[in-house]
């Protein structure tokens, strides 16, 4: 079965540390791999598409990597501050699909001040 | 600039109602999602919709599941009998080619009695 796992369930740091937040997916098929944001209550942003062919993306303090023969993904956040907490939500559009995404639980990030 | 829009925000229904739900894609997108997300579980995929016609459906989107893109703008999701497990937070998505990132609308909380 194909499928999506995040861990830590829940990651708590103080305001200034960069942090790691880890995806594994179980198929190397992957077609691509996008990292959203969700805070409560509210729907998905997207923050980064990795392409199955690309090792990683950045965007800001955010940088995405990609290692399909582990069936890994990394996003790392750089200087975190209180205004990145929220769920992460790592999703992974597989082989064989016709676009639909298979998500993960998510990691709960919190940044104290 | 542009996005996926959802109404009604919160819905409350009687176990039995049909309900519909509503979304406004991104104008000049093509591929068409919805998601679920039960409380405190991942977001599943229901159903995609591409060239008019659906491309992919889970199991969750059973007989008592239809989606149909009325007027060119507009993407519905239909339940027609709705039970206490729909419960749960519905997400459109859209993207404007097939390699491109999915964009989520703020999803619609259906509360089913």
């Amino acid at each position: 079965k194909q499928e999506v796992t995040q861990i830590p369930a829940a990651l708590s740091v103080p305001e200034g540390e960069n942090l790691v937040l880890n995806c594994s997916f179980t198929d190397s098929a992957i077609y691509n791999l996008q990292w959203f944001r969700q805070d409560p209550g509210k729907g998905l942003t997207s923050l980064l598409l990795i392409q199955s062919s690309q090792r990683e993306q950045t965007s800001g303090r955010l940088n995405a990597s990609l290692d399909k023969s582990s069936g890994r993904s990394t996003l790392y956040i750089a200087a975190s501050q209180p205004g990145d907490s929220a769920t992460y939500l790592c999703a992974v559009r597989y082989r064989g699909s016709q676009g639909n995404l298979i998500f993960g639980k998510g990691t709960k990030l919190s940044v104290k001040p | 600039e542009p996005e996926v829009t959802q109404t009604p925000s919160h819905q409350v229904t009687q176990m039995g109602q049909e309900v519909i739900l509503r979304c406004v894609p991104i104008s000049n997108h093509l591929y068409f999602y919805w998601y679920r997300q039960i409380l405190g579980q991942k977001v599943e995929f229901l159903v995609s919709f591409y060239n008019n016609e659906i491309s992919e459906k889970s199991e969750i989107f059973d007989d008592q599941f239809s989606v149909e893109r009325p007027d060119g703008s507009n993407f519905t999701l239909k339940i027609r009998s709705t039970k206490l497990e729909d419960s749960a937070m519905y997400f459109c998505a859209s993207k404007p080619g097939p390699t491109d990132t999915q964009y989520f609308g703020p999803g619609t909380r259906l509360t089913v009695l």
